[in-house]
């Protein structure tokens, strides 16, 4: 039962574009959610949060969308750089934070010069 | 502090043997993770220390896995009587609040 799933296995867009990763979700329990990045042989990088409160948290080219009702959220990057040609994972956890993340099985984000 | 470390950073071991893995936790961060990742999957979550206190295992970690963190500062991971399907990579990760950094895993390879 994949509680957190990310439907898109590759994403291609051109550098200087926008890149949108999306996310979907099932377990209402979930309460704070977080983007990865992860290169070839090395564990996964904190991008950026948000906490179910919020709809929208913004760090300078990410930008993340929450839709609780939808049960979905969304990673914005713009413009897109060829640096940002990863795995970009999805996770979830719910427990006030103290829980352990669930994972989505990854989006492999292709920017293309 | 850089971050977090893993040792070693890949093992390859026979079918049958024990293996045990090292994570150093970003040093002011009080709980620690373990998670595993395999081809094509996202980390999965294995087990939580609050200092050094276990306080969740999931279901996947079996009976031949156990991990320590004796005094609230290094863990470790041992797995025992190793099978192919242990085959992975392990990753660790720590955290003082609500986000977790990993580090750069340990590539586990059973033979």
């Amino acid at each position: 039962d994949q509680q957190v799933k990310q439907n898109s296995p590759s994403l291609s867009v051109q550098e200087g574009r926008i890149s949108i990763l999306n996310c979907d979700y099932t377990n209402s329990m979930f309460d704070y959610f977080l983007w990865y990045k992860k290169y070839p042989a090395e564990g996964p990088t904190f991008l950026i949060s948000i906490s179910s409160i919020k709809d929208k948290n913004e760090d300078g080219r990410f930008t993340v969308f929450l839709n609780k009702s939808a049960k979905h959220l969304s990673l914005h990057i713009v413009p897109s750089q060829p640096g940002d040609s990863a795995v970009y994972f999805c996770a979830a956890r719910s427990g006030g934070g103290a829980d352990g993340l669930t994972f989505g099985k990854g989006t492999h984000l292709i920017i293309q010069p | 502090d850089t971050g977090v470390s893993q040792n070693p950073r890949h093992k390859i071991t026979k079918r049958g043997q024990n293996v045990t893995f090292r994570c150093d936790p970003i040093s002011e961060h009080n709980r620690l993770y373990w998670y595993r990742q395999t081809l094509g999957q996202g980390p999965e979550f294995l087990t939580y220390f609050q200092n050094e206190a276990q306080l969740e295992k999931s279901r996947l970690l079996s009976d031949r896995f156990s991990a320590e963190r004796p005094k609230g500062s290094f863990s470790t991971l041992e797995i025992q009587r190793t099978e192919q399907g242990d085959s992975a990579m392990y990753l660790c990760a720590s955290s003082l609040g609500t986000s977790a950094f990993f580090g750069q895993g340990t590539r586990l390879t059973v033979v």
